[in-house]
């Protein structure tokens, strides 16, 4: 089946330590999409890639860091920067022609930083 | 920047009808999408317009007046599984790339 796998489904770490949240997807999707969700919002973009080895900031970038080395993969690291990392984190894919622009979530990743 | 303004709940009992209107700001308008979610769930794409009028999906509709910078989703003969939050979501044109900028969300209940 394809889709988009996203793991693990909750993490845990201590503040000050970076950690890196997977995303894979086996669609064949060109782009990519790393979006932060709190607590009764809405989505907000992190980062974006539209291709292998190249890769946009998005609105709230700072404290972020990502890399597409491959088409199938976009992992994301959550650095000790990041003031406020505790969020649900959502990863996306889509194809770059598209009638629909629709995107593709994966099922999230729960970040708990204490 | 972009901004979106959409209720933030909505109560209806099942078999009904609700509209869940939103309006937008911004600038590289490409078009407007709307998305569900479950608690806890990965979102889900429900409906694109990138003209105006009326789209219909189902039980779904979405609109868009793109000269009002307004659209809704129309839910019709509403199911207790239709208890969600919906998401407008603006698609950006900015060169060659497509971004969506998300409302925070409406909640609906669907009471018995």
């Amino acid at each position: 089946d394809g889709g988009i796998t996203q793991s693990p489904k909750y993490l845990f770490r201590k503040e000050g330590q970076n950690v890196t949240l997977s995303c894979e997807q086996n669609l064949n999707h060109d782009a990519m999409y790393w979006y932060r969700q709190d607590p009764g919002q809405g989505l907000r973009l992190i980062y974006y890639s539209q291709i292998v080895n190249d890769f946009q900031k998005g609105d709230i970038a700072e404290g972020y860091s990502v890399s597409r080395e491959k088409k199938e993969s976009f992992p994301l690291t959550v650095t000790s920067a990041q003031k406020n990392p505790t969020a649900f984190y959502l990863c996306a894919s889509s194809m770059m022609s598209t009638a629909t622009y629709e995107q593709y979530f994966g099922p999230g990743t729960r970040l708990t930083v204490t | 920047g972009q901004s979106l303004e959409q209720p933030s709940e909505v109560t209806a009992v099942e078999g009904a009808i609700v509209q869940i209107n939103c309006t937008y700001q911004t600038s590289g308008f490409y078009g407007l999408s709307w998305y569900q979610q479950h608690d806890g769930g990965a979102p889900t794409f429900l409906s694109y317009n990138a003209l105006d009028g009326l789209e219909e999906t189902g039980r779904f509709s979405s609109f868009l007046s793109r000269s009002d910078s307004y659209g809704y989703l129309l839910l019709q003969e509403l199911q207790m599984k239709d208890s969600a939050s919906y998401f407008c979501a603006v698609l950006i044109s900015s060169g060659s790339a497509r971004q969506l900028t998300f409302g925070s969300g409406t909640q609906l209940t669907v009471l018995p």
